[in-house]
């Protein structure tokens, strides 16, 4: 268990429709980082966030945002989905260079 | 912009034999090189990481080298094993902390029985 933590595990929607998917980081980290996983293909890094502030930006498409709150958690949202939003959602924190991955949500778009 | 290739992208060795992944870096600034292994269905975990400061670093049996002037850097494997199996995948960062990883595409490693 790395103690980050992600929610919900499994997401099923429809084309079309917006879901918030939710990390939670390890206690005293600082920053949080999203990435998505689609199958058996590599980590595609989204956006990241340090301390309430967006710090990089990445592949990420302008249906998909972001937010870091002040208790640290973070949202990332996703709308107008579609069949190819389809894929395993990474969260990461760090305080220092070593980042720790949550359990993933895997979103399934049908 | 910063740019990292991984080779190969699957690997197949024999139970017991050496295995090794290789990595590029483009930017001559990156100082820390993390690899990271994802076991089917579970997450990524650093497994080994090395700066730019040291050439070689090893844990039991996996060891990274780093070679600065070519700006490659290197992950083997010694007398692997069936928990070897995994998907490896190296990264890039050029600040001291909490800066973006560049990622590799990845090295399925596969051990034969």
């Amino acid at each position: 268990d790395s103690g980050v933590t992600q929610t919900p595990k499994h997401l099923i929607t429809a084309t079309g429709q917006r879901v918030t998917l939710r990390c939670s980081p390890r206690s005293g980290d600082l920053s949080v980082y999203w990435y998505q996983q689609s199958l058996d293909q590599g980590l595609q890094f989204l956006i990241q966030y340090y301390n309430g502030e967006e710090r990089a930006k990445g592949n990420i498409l302008e249906r998909f945002s972001a937010q870091q709150f002040p208790d640290l958690h973070s949202e990332l949202n996703l709308s107008s989905l579609e069949l190819g939003d389809s894929a395993l959602y990474f969260c990461a924190s760090s305080l220092n260079n070593e980042q720790f991955f949550g359990p993933g949500t895997r979103l399934t778009v049908l | 912009g910063e740019n990292v290739e991984q080779h190969p992208s699957t690997l197949s060795v024999q139970e017991g034999d050496s295995a090794v992944i290789k990595c590029t870096y483009s930017d001559s600034a990156s100082n820390y090189f993390p690899w990271y292994k994802q076991e089917l269905g579970k997450r990524p975990q650093l497994i080994i990481d090395i700066r730019s400061n040291v050439g070689e670093k090893k844990d039991q049996r996996i060891a990274v080298t780093l070679n600065k002037t070519a700006k490659h850097f290197s992950l083997h494997i010694t007398e692997t094993q069936p928990e070897d199996s995994a998907v490896y995948f190296c990264a890039a960062s050029k600040g001291d902390s909490n800066y973006q990883l560049i990622w590799g595409a990845g090295t399925k490693l596969i051990i034969k029985p």
